[in-house]
């Protein structure tokens, strides 16, 4: 079964860290473009990162220089590294694959920064 | 940057009835490959969200063809053809000619 599932949400501290992780199963993260997408409470959809099949990263200006896309081929995983966390950070986050827009979606983790 | 703009921002439908949502985007999605990137999502309460349309008016694999989506350039255009209960929750139009831009969202509800 083609599948995603988030871990490493929680409760951290403003200016603390945090990484969330990606497993999938039933496809191969390497081949594919994968992104990370935020949604806080009551709100909408938002963009945060990609990693494209070849290597390239990107990133929303609003976590630019503070979040880090990576994955683990071997492991066929995704990660969120979030250093300098805010409180405007507290979302649901959601990993998905782009093959022909975000097909295959996660259940979410949500990440909760206290002031 | 892409702004993506959605009309309405909620509606209220009586079942069997039809609806329609709108998105208009600041830059044209054509891109030069000849694909206009320009999609629909649908998240229902409580669960993630979901690809309806891809590429403007291609269904993705098990949508009811109940929803259809068109346009072109700028102008996109979402409908659901009789509403069903199973329906509600919200819609979402997104770009992807550069990177990810997310519309504000749609909210349907069933009168």
């Amino acid at each position: 079964e083609v599948q995603l599932v988030e871990s490493g949400g929680g409760l951290v501290q403003s200016g603390g860290s945090l990484r969330l992780s990606c497993a999938a199963s039933g496809f191969t993260v390497s081949s594919n473009y994968m992104s990370w997408v935020r949604q806080a409470p009551g709100k909408g959809l938002e963009w945060v990162s990609v990693i494209y099949s070849g290597g390239s990263t990107f990133y929303a200006d609003s976590v630019k220089g503070r979040f880090i896309i990576s994955r683990d081929n071997s492991k066929n995983m995704l990660y969120l590294q979030m250093n300098s966390l805010r409180a405007e950070d507290t979302s649901v986050y959601y990993c998905a694959r782009d093959v022909v827009g975000f097909d295959i979606w996660g259940q979410g983790t949500m990440v909760t920064v206290s002031s | 940057d892409f702004v993506m703009t959605q009309t309405p921002l909620s509606l209220s439908v009586t079942p069997g009835q039809p609806a329609s949502i709108s998105c208009k985007s600041s830059q044209s999605l054509l891109h030069s490959d000849g694909k206009t990137y320009l999609y629909w999502y649908l998240q229902k309460p409580g669960q993630s969200p979901q690809l309806l349309i891809f590429e403007v008016s291609n269904r993705f694999s098990g949508v009811p063809d109940r929803f259809s989506g068109s346009g072109s350039g700028t102008d996109f255009t979402l409908k659901i053809s009789r509403v069903e209960a199973e329906d509600v929750g919200v819609y979402y139009c997104m770009q992807s000619k550069q990177l990810y831009t997310f519309g504000q969202g749609t909210k349907l509800e069933i009168k």
